[in-house]
């Protein structure tokens, strides 16, 4: 069975505090992605990796980087959170480039920065 | 850019079917519409994926007309645990993977 894991369901930051969330896939999969969910805007591409420490900004990737230094495992770092990035972020994977395959999703980590 | 429009949220009965459409005015030429299906506290799934006219698997059918502005996600008889956040995905003609664009999603209620 696919699984994408994240490492934290709820997490609470402070502003200004460096952030870190993992995503790990146990697929052998190529491509790993970053998206963020927030009411009424759907989810959002941070970022995408096609390979180890290959990757490409998504739609709204200010305030954001990532680092794949693994084939399972993705993460997301955010330098110095802010409160509007207070939102629920989900990593998916899919097994080739080609942009029409099926990505599979993790649980999300619900994210606060106070 | 690519925009997708769904209506926000839908009501229905059990056993009813529910239809929800998804326009997507900029769609690229190859791309298929995929539709994903989110339950509370739970990443998206994927339900079906299709190019045009019509697919059906196990779960739902999609409708695509010759145009491709737009795809109908077509769920028979649904129960209560068809409750969830549907959403259509496209690709933008400016190409790219970081063109792949969600819907907002469409916020289904089964009721009893």
């Amino acid at each position: 069975d696919v699984k994408v894991t994240q490492s934290s369901r709820y997490l609470v930051k402070r502003t200004g505090e460096k952030v870190f969330l993992e995503c790990v896939q146990d697929m052998d999969h190529e491509n790993m992605f970053w998206y963020r969910q927030d009411p009424g805007l759907g989810l959002r591409l941070i970022y995408f990796s096609y390979d180890v420490k290959m990757k490409e900004k998504g739609d709204i990737p200010e305030g954001y980087s990532v680092s794949r230094e693994k084939k399972e495992r993705f993460s997301l770092i955010l330098e110095s959170a802010s409160t509007n990035q207070t939102s629920m972020y989900l990593c998916a994977s899919s097994p080739f480039l080609d942009r029409d395959n099926e990505q599979f999703f993790g649980p999300g980590t619900r994210l606060t920065v106070l | 850019l690519a925009k997708t429009t769904q209506p926000i949220s839908m009501d229905s009965y059990e056993g009813q079917e529910v239809n929800i459409t998804c326009s997507h005015n900029n769609i690229a030429t190859n791309d298929y519409i995929t539709w994903y299906q989110q339950f509370p506290s739970q990443g998206p799934r994927f339900i079906i994926q299709g190019y045009k006219t019509k697919v059906t698997n196990e779960v739902a059918s999609l409708f695509i007309p010759a145009d491709r502005k737009s795809s109908t996600l077509s769920l028979p008889r649904v129960s209560l645990s068809d409750t969830a956040v549907y959403y259509c995905l496209v690709g933008d003609q400016s190409g790219g993977y970081n063109k792949l664009i969600f819907g907002a999603g469409t916020r289904l209620a089964v009721h009893p």
